[in-house]
């Protein structure tokens, strides 16, 4: 089956530094990669859309100078919170898909939790 | 407005026993996909099962299966025999192709009892 990493799985840090969570695709060619957060005891909520070469596609609230998304290769995205805060402390899931799928493949996800 | 409703925020089930869990959505395409998914304590997303609109034949997944009443805009999950590795999260989910968002539900939390 398809498989997708993310790392590091947890990460504390200082309020005010940035923070670099990847996203990897093992087995395949994930043409289309999507950004979670997760709020404990809630649903997933979309935070950005991107595909492979391309700017990402924020979801509206979502703010594009403080989650820099980038997606340079067909196996790697990468999601930075930059200047992160307390707030930002959160769970963060990456899913990807390809085009010979219909479905999205999940990483394990990434507890931030900023101090 | 793309949407899915979780109606039941908990449901417990007796071990062995079956539940079902319901799902509503609304879309204007005809053309999507739906999904269940699980997510036990440790927080993976696990795809439980899968429905293509266009298939009328409900999906089934050994203990998994769905009713799924595309008029009424409904996709039921229900899991025969629970386990007590069934207790999770559920969330339902659709998305009309590839590449496209997935719009979750809120979630039900199934607790499984001796």
């Amino acid at each position: 089956g398809a498989v997708v990493s993310q790392h590091p799985s947890r990460v504390i840090c200082k309020s005010g530094t940035s923070v670099k969570i990847e996203c990897r695709s093992l087995d395949f060619q994930a043409t289309t990669m999507f950004w979670y957060r997760q709020f404990p005891k809630q649903s997933l909520m979309l935070m950005a859309t991107s595909n492979e070469g391309s700017k990402a596609t924020y979801e509206q609230g979502v703010e594009k100078d403080k989650f820099l998304i980038n997606h340079a290769s067909l196996t790697l995205s990468t999601l930075t919170v930059t200047s992160a805060h307390p707030e930002d402390s959160s769970f963060y899931i990456c899913s990807a898909t390809g085009l010979a799928y219909n479905e999205q493949f999940f990483g394990p996800g990434t507890r931030l939790t900023v101090l | 407005a793309q949407t899915v409703t979780q109606s039941q925020p908990e449901m417990s089930v007796q071990e062995a026993e079956t539940v079902t869990l319901s799902c509503t959505y609304d879309t204007s395409e005809s053309d999507y996909y739906l999904f269940w998914y699980k997510q036990p304590p440790s927080r993976q997303m696990i795809l439980v099962i899968r429905q293509e609109a266009y298939k009328q034949q409900n999906a089934t997944e050994n203990r998994f299966s769905v009713n799924f009443q595309k008029a009424a805009k409904s996709f039921s999950l229900k899991i025969s025999d629970s386990q007590l590795g069934d207790a999770a999260m559920y969330f339902c989910a659709y998305h009309t192709g590839t590449a496209s968002k997935l719009t979750f539900g809120t979630g039900t939390r199934l607790q499984v009892t001796l």
